[in-house]
């Protein structure tokens, strides 16, 4: 079974630029998640899909982030400007389903960098 | 608010030896409780869940207790090594399924 999939690795960028990070989820999996990870903290939930609805952004910086996922499979997270404070590892999850207790399979991550 | 607090400082054990990780929470009463585990450069890893109504859950070489009274987990590896050299996350469970994670404590085991 494939993982979950994201692009690119790695990121450089200037505050006040654009970034897109994609993620591919394990097929089948109906729920899918974008963290922010800072150094030395924990995975920080930023939106969660169920299919292609949203079923909680509110821990999303609205005014500057964006999420969507078309047709229910793979998702872009972007971010519109950056600021210095973005700087993180960004980590798409899938699980089967988020009305269990499903486990979380995570993807390698991108690492951004805001300059 | 809700609050979840791992070992405070990195973890060093001897090879052989069990390792015991401490995840404390406040403000909330989770449902149930993941492990995982985070090596560097990669996403985390699922490793354990335990529910409300479980005291103890095992795997392998891998035991994690769940007291709601206390508003505590604790996860062990026993006969741990060099290979176990990780950080592991802990993340109470929240509303809408969801997973709340800790900051991780990072585990060295020497050899």
């Amino acid at each position: 079974e494939a993982g979950v999939a994201q692009s690119p690795r790695y990121k450089i960028i200037e505050k006040r630029q654009s970034v897109a990070f994609w993620c591919n989820p394990i097929s089948g999996h109906a729920t899918l998640y974008w963290y922010q990870q800072i150094l030395g903290q924990g995975p920080k939930l930023l939106i969660q899909f169920q299919n292609n609805g949203v079923v909680d952004d509110s821990q999303l910086p609205k005014d500057r982030f964006s999420a969507e996922r078309l047709k229910g499979v793979d998702s872009t997270l972007k971010i519109q400007p950056a600021k210095l404070e973005d700087s993180a590892v960004y980590l798409c999850a899938s699980s089967p389903t988020g009305t269990g207790y499903n486990e979380q399979f995570f993807g390698p991550g991108t690492r951004l960098t805001v300059l | 608010s809700q609050k979840i607090e791992q070992n405070s400082e990195a973890l060093n054990i001897q090879e052989g030896k069990t390792a015991t990780l401490t995840c404390n929470y406040t403000n909330y009463s989770p449902a149930y409780l993941q492990w995982y585990r985070q090596d560097p450069g990669r996403g985390p890893v699922f490793l354990l869940l335990i529910r409300e109504n479980e005291k103890e859950k095992r795997k392998e070489r891998l035991k994690v207790t769940f007291d709601t009274t206390l508003k505590q987990s604790l996860f062990h590896i026993t006969a741990s090594q060099p290979a176990d050299s990780a950080t592991y996350l802990c993340a109470p469970s929240g509303s809408a399924r969801q997973l709340t994670f800790g900051s991780g404590t990072q585990l060295t085991v020497l050899p």
